[in-house]
């Protein structure tokens, strides 16, 4: 247990649907984090915020909007994606200082059909 | 466009053995290294912060020694045990940004 929960773990929609993903952390972190992992290649960041604020956007798609309304919850909101958007998404959160790690939580395994 | 690379893609290694992995990162604007273990099913989790040139961490029977001025980390297994199989990562972390860079990992296989 890594104090970061993501929801919901698994999620199966179609190329017309919208989804959210959603990520809580209460370890009192500021900044929080969206990554992607596809197969056989590195965890690939989208999104940083930092106090609520968006501070890298990685030239991702605009079929991924983020949403952050405070610094505990992070969220990926999902319409009309394709097939290969299919791929693990992974929330971390940090206090973002030079020593500090990153806490992520279990992932969201998304398959587009 | 910063890379971070690590060799070796994947190992096998027979139950005892002691083994290490390479973390090449850009030597330029250097803040810190991070190294983290994955296992299946589960979150990374961080195992070493490093910050400064020269350091030298340990945990238990792993290891990571940090060279920024050649652009390198190493991590060491020593005594490999099953329990230590998974994917292990390193993230790269420049000064100014919250943005943690990661590599490919290396997945090892620890063989009893």
């Amino acid at each position: 247990e890594t104090g970061v929960t993501q929801t919901p773990r698994h999620l199966v929609m179609g190329m017309t649907n919208k989804k959210s993903l959603k990520c809580e952390q209460h370890l009192g972190h500021n900044a929080m984090y969206w990554y992607k992992q596809s197969a056989k290649k590195p965890l690939e960041l989208m999104f940083v915020y930092n106090f609520k604020e968006q501070t890298e956007n990685n030239s991702v798609p605009s079929r991924f909007s983020p949403e952050c309304p405070n610094s505990s919850h992070l969220f990926l909101h999902l319409h009309t994606l394709q097939p290969e958007d299919s791929a693990l998404y992974l929330c971390a959160s940090s206090l973002g200082g030079q020593g500090t790690e990153a806490f992520f939580g279990q992932g969201t395994r998304l398959t587009v059909v | 466009i910063l890379n971070v690379e690590q060799s070796p893609q994947s190992l096998h290694v027979q139950e005892g053995d002691s083994t290490n992995f390479t973390c090449s990162f850009p030597s330029s604007n250097f803040y810190a290294l991070h190294w983290y273990r994955w296992e299946t099913a589960k979150s990374p989790e961080a195992l070493f912060v490093m910050t400064l040139n020269g350091d030298e961490k340990k945990k238990g029977r792993i290891s990571a020694t940090l060279n920024t001025k050649e652009g390198y980390s190493y991590l060491y297994i020593k005594g490999s045990q099953p329990e230590d199989s998974a994917t292990y990562l390193c993230a790269f972390k420049t000064s100014g940004t919250y943005k943690y860079i990661f590599g490919t990992g290396t997945r090892l296989k620890v063989l009893a």
